[in-house]
């Protein structure tokens, strides 16, 4: 059975901090992982793509197939990138994901 | 720009009435799936579609049905709505690479 995992329910850290958002993932074959961002009151969108291997909005995330994890990672964080962070994997077929329980992040001025 | 609607944003129904969530994509994209996203538990899947009457079981199928009889609609149906039903519900379609899009949810009070 495939399982993502985000230990994190709530981070917490003060503008211009780092940031890294824990992801660990559980699936026998080749995953698709991917990180989507729900801001308040706003709908849930794609953040970022592993195949893609971009930075959007200065936020990067590496696949480490060795420790099965996706981590977020952001070097200075602002308010703005408060939100609700989950990780996704793809992986069933039919193009389903398996979500993560989520991580709210809160950046303080 | 992709449009994914859903009928309302709010709705407060009592226990056992059935309820009908639905969902309206204009990207003429093939699958469809219905979650609901509740604190601390993530976005779950209920059901999806990969074309017109075909369904799929997600995670937490039961007491939800659902129907897509035309490629665009996509609707939840709660045969009899309990109070653990209380939630938001989300729908999505599919993209490309991934990718879903998502309605603005459905926040669904059942008293």
């Amino acid at each position: 059975a495939q399982r993502v995992t985000q230990p994190e329910k709530l981070l917490s850290v003060f503008k211009g901090a780092p940031v890294e958002l824990k992801c660990n993932y559980s699936y026998s074959g080749s995953p698709e992982l991917f990180w989507y961002v729900q801001y308040s009151r706003q709908r849930l969108q794609l953040l970022l793509r592993h195949i893609s291997r971009e930075s959007i909005k200065g936020f990067t995330a590496d696949l480490n197939k060795g420790e099965t994890s996706f981590h977020l990672k952001k070097p200075f964080a602002q308010e703005e990138d408060s939100a609700m962070y989950y990780c996704a994997l793809s992986g069933r077929g039919y193009s389903t994901l398996t979500f993560g329980k989520g991580t709210m992040l809160l950046v303080s001025p | 720009d992709v449009k994914v609607t859903q009928s309302s944003r709010y709705l407060v129904k009592r226990t056992g009435e059935k309820v009908f969530l639905e969902c309206v994509q204009d990207m003429d994209h093939e699958n469809m799936f219905w979650y609901r996203q509740d604190p601390g538990l993530g976005l779950r899947l209920i059901y999806f579609s990969y074309d017109v009457k075909m369904k799929e079981k997600g995670d937490i199928p039961e007491g939800y049905s659902v129907s897509r009889e035309k490629k665009e609609r996509f609707s939840l149906i709660l045969e009899s709505a309990s109070t653990n039903q209380t939630s938001m519900y989300l729908c999505a379609t599919f993209h490309r690479l991934g990718e879903q899009y998502f309605g603005p949810g459905t926040r669904l009070t059942v008293t």
